[in-house]
Formats: C-alpha cells, sequence, structure tokens
C-alpha cells in the first residue's frame, strides 16, 4: 500500500512570508496528524484530525498556523507570518482508528522549512 | 496521563556489539508501545510495536524489544549493530482514550567503525 505523502520536502522563505504544507495519508485512516519537529527534538503535536473534525489543536499556534482537512483526506498546513523559529521539518501521520490496541501511526517523509 | 522516559540521550556503540536503548513508560493500563527510527533528514519508520500479544517483539532490522509490566520498560535490544543503525530512535505510548501518540525525548544512537 502507498504510504504518507508530503510535498514539498523543501521550502526556503523569509520571514514574514506564508507557506503551505500538503499531506495525503494512507487510504483508509481516519486519523491525520501534523507534527513540528525542531532539530535535535522529538516531534511535538501541532494538530490531530479525526475525518475532517478537529481533535486536538491545543499547541498549534492559531494566530500564525492554520490547517485543514477537506473531505476528510487530504490536509494543508498553513503558516502566514513565519518566523525565524518556524524552522524545522513538518511530519504529518496518518493512522487507522480500530478501537483496538493494534492502531499504528505512519509517517510521511516530512517538509524540511528554513526560514531566513 | 501515559508517558514515557528514554534514559539515554546518546549511546555509543562499536560496530558488531549490541545495542541496548531503554524505554520506561507509564500507563494505567496496558499500554500499546512502538519503536520508531529516524535517520537523517528522514521521516519516522516504525521498527516495531507492542500490542499485548507476546512480550518478546521482533522488528525490522533485527532489532527486538521486550516488554516488561514489573519493570514498566520495553527496552529495545539488537545483537550486533551494523554502521546504518546510526539514527535517532523514539520511544512511543499510545493513549487508546485519545487517539495520540506520546513521543519520548529520542535516543541518539552512534555506532562507531
Amino acid at each position: 500500500e502507498a504510504g504518507v505523502a508530503q510535498s514539498p520536502r523543501y521550502k526556503i522563505i523569509e520571514k514574514r512570508q506564508s507557506v503551505a504544507f500538503w499531506c495525503n495519508p494512507i487510504s483508509g485512516h481516519a486519523t491525520l496528524y501534523w507534527y513540528q519537529q525542531i532539530l535535535g527534538q522529538g516531534p511535538k503535536l501541532l494538530i490531530q484530525f479525526q475525518n475532517n473534525g478537529v481533535v486536538d489543536d491545543s499547541q498549534l499556534p492559531k494566530d500564525r498556523f492554520s490547517a485543514e482537512r477537506l473531505k476528510g483526506v487530504d490536509s494543508t498546513l498553513k503558516i502566514q507570518p513565519a518566523k525565524l523559529e518556524d524552522s524545522a521539518v513538518y511530519l504529518c501521520a496518518s493512522s487507522l482508528i480500530s478501537g483496538t490496541n493494534t492502531d499504528t501511526q505512519y509517517f510521511g517523509p516530512g517538509t524540511r522549512l528554513t526560514v531566513l | 496521563a501515559q508517558s514515557v522516559t528514554q534514559l539515554d540521550s546518546h549511546v555509543s556503540v562499536s560496530e558488531g556489539t549490541p545495542v541496548l536503548l531503554r524505554c520506561n513508560y507509564s500507563s494505567s493500563y496496558s499500554p500499546s508501545l512502538f519503536w520508531y527510527v529516524q535517520h537523517p533528514n528522514k521521516g519516522l519508520q516504525l521498527l516495531l510495536k507492542y500490542t499485548s500479544a507476546a512480550t518478546l517483539v521482533k522488528g525490522i532490522n533485527g532489532f527486538e524489544a521486550e516488554f516488561k509490566k514489573s519493570e514498566t520498560s520495553f527496552h529495545l535490544t539488537k545483537p550486533s549493530a551494523h554502521m546504518s543503525d546510526a539514527a535517532e530512535y523514539f520511544c512511543v505510548v499510545y493513549d487508546s482514550g485519545t487517539y495520540k501518540y506520546i513521543f519520548g525525548t529520542g535516543t541518539r544512537l552512534k555506532v562507531l567503525a
């Protein structure tokens, strides 16, 4: 089966510019996660969708970050305006929620954002 | 609340020697536990997972982990390190109530020639 797809893989922008990332989860996966991973740190959850509804966005800086998941499939994460501290890898992951303990999260390759 | 603690931020081993990456968890019920590996400039790849079946779990690339309830541990091991094992390793616990995956802080494995 195809994995989680993300694009672009790399992006360089100047501060105060805007940027958008795209994610296509594994087919049939109800839950989609966006993580921010700053160099040398573990992934930090930004937002979690179940189908097209937001489950948790408590750590999303809502003054500059937004995310949507139209039709419960693809998702986009936007930053506007970007700050230097937004330089990080943005990881998308998806999971099939079966209600059992066999649920597993699969990750895309990530988008490396550099803000100059 | 569920949590994981990775006891070592950095581990160095010589090629061909055993690898031990330590992880302790905290959970109020039987947890689902995972180990992920992240090579430089790559996404996270699932190594193995424990879901209350066998306590000794075998994963990819010769890695395995043993779930020990009495010690609340889920340590990752490999009998013989290879240069390609150099990467960051994350221990993760799944909270089935919130569908969240709780990450440890990571262990960076260095393999010396």
